[in-house]
This record gives C-alpha cells, sequence and structure tokens, in this order.
C-alpha cells in the first residue's frame, strides 16, 4: 500500500561524523518532500525541502538527495553535532494541490559525544 | 518574525469534557493544518484549512472540527473526549495556497483522564 516510512528506527553517531537518515516512499506521484527535525517537548521544526524535478538540494549542514527511480529519500547531515540530536521525520505531499503532508513514523538520532 | 502559536501548551480534561485549542499561524500565511501526534500512531492528519475553508479532512470522527477566521487564526475543538484522544496536537502553516513550506508550531499537550 502507499506509505511513507524509514528504513531505521534509531541511529547512533559520533560526534564529528556525517549522518545518514534514509526514508522510503511508494507513491510516484509524490511531488513534495520535506524533512523535519523534533527535540523532545516541541514542535517539529522545518529543516529541508524538495521537489520531484530536482534530485538534490543542499542547506546549512544538511543535504536532501531524492532517487526517484527507487523512490527513496535521505537527509545526510554533515559533521554531526550534540544539538542534532532528535527524531527526524520525512513527509510526502501526494500528487498536486491541496493535499495533506504524510509523514513516516519517525528516526531517532543520537549523538556520541 | 514570530513563529506559529498554539494555546494552550498543556491541557488536562476529564473524559466527556469537550475541549478547544488555538491557533495562530505565522504572519501572512494563510494555509493551516492540524495533526494529532501519538507514541503509537505518529502524525496523523486532521484537517486543513485555508482562506476560511476547510480544503482536507483527515481520517477522524466527526467529535473533531475545526474552523478558521479571517484572520487565518485557526481552532480545533473535540467534543465527547475519550481517553485515546491524549495527544500532542499541533498546527502549522504554510505561505502556500498547497500547503508546502509548513511551519508548526509547539504543540498543545492534551491529557483526557
Amino acid at each position: 500500500g502507499e506509505s511513507v516510512g524509514l528504513h531505521l528506527p534509531t541511529l547512533s553517531v559520533q560526534e564529528g561524523d556525517n549522518s545518514i537518515i534514509n526514508c522510503a516512499y511508494s507513491n510516484s506521484a509524490s511531488d513534495y518532500f520535506i524533512w523535519y527535525k523534533q527535540e523532545s517537548g516541541k514542535g517539529p521544526q522545518f529543516i529541508i525541502d524538495i521537489r520531484s524535478n530536482m534530485d538534490k538540494r543542499q542547506g546549512q549542514r544538511v543535504t536532501v538527495l531524492l532517487n526517484k527511480t527507487v523512490k527513496h529519500l535521505s537527509l545526510q547531515i554533515a559533521a554531526t553535532q550534540p544539538g542534532d540530536s532528535a527524531v527526524y521525520f520525512c513527509a510526502e505531499k501526494r500528487g498536486s494541490g491541496n493535499t495533506p503532508l504524510v509523514f513516516g513514523k519517525g528516526t531517532r538520532l543520537s549523538v556520541i559525544a | 518574525k514570530a513563529g506559529v502559536t498554539q494555546t494552550p501548551r498543556y491541557l488536562i480534561k476529564t473524559r466527556g469534557q469537550q475541549v478547544t485549542l488555538s491557533c495562530s499561524p505565522i504572519s501572512g500565511h494563510r494555509s493551516v493544518s492540524w495533526y494529532q501526534q501519538t507514541p503509537g500512531q505518529g502524525l496523523q492528519f486532521l484537517f486543513e484549512y485555508f482562506s476560511e475553508t476547510q480544503r482536507n479532512k483527515g481520517n477522524f470522527p466527526g467529535r473533531f472540527s475545526g474552523r478558521q477566521f479571517s484572520n487565518s487564526r485557526s481552532e480545533m475543538n473535540v467534543s465527547t473526549l475519550e481517553l485515546g484522544d491524549s495527544a500532542l496536537y499541533l498546527c502549522a502553516s504554510s505561505p502556500r495556497r498547497e500547503g508546502t513550506e509548513a511551519f508548526f508550531g509547539q504543540g498543545t499537550r492534551l491529557t483526557v483522564v
């Protein structure tokens, strides 16, 4: 069925290393994807988004890669810091126009100092 | 620019009561969406408003309702509260008509006892 999911529920990374968080989607009609970071007790924080006409988009220390062939999305965090510890969600928007964001279950990133 | 503001931050209600949650979007944002977040179900879409019109509704019972005012502020109401309604209720606003680039508030933690 249609779903937005994450390959790994938890990820532990050494401080200073790069982190890669993965997300799979099954609906080829999805044309917009977004990553959020959620720290304990807070609402999701916008990190970066990408549209389906792009393969890669870079932000500050973050890169999102979109592979439409295998319906895969990843978030790369460079030089991971303790402040990056949080739950990361990917979300997709199916079709164009007035459709809601559909969220994956989330991956918990733990940064080891 | 102020972010999305949700009030109250915490709420404790008794089964059978009703509750109203408020969301003030980022200035200039006309699209407002509501989500319910629970440990078991993750982020589930409730409804989305644009210019006072509900454009989408998630798969929730009729006890869940909402509205948007002319100043884009939104409220959601849950009547006849059940224990299972305990959750973090999140509001997101977007500057785009299609609801992309959504920014979340801190949420309202509702506990039903």
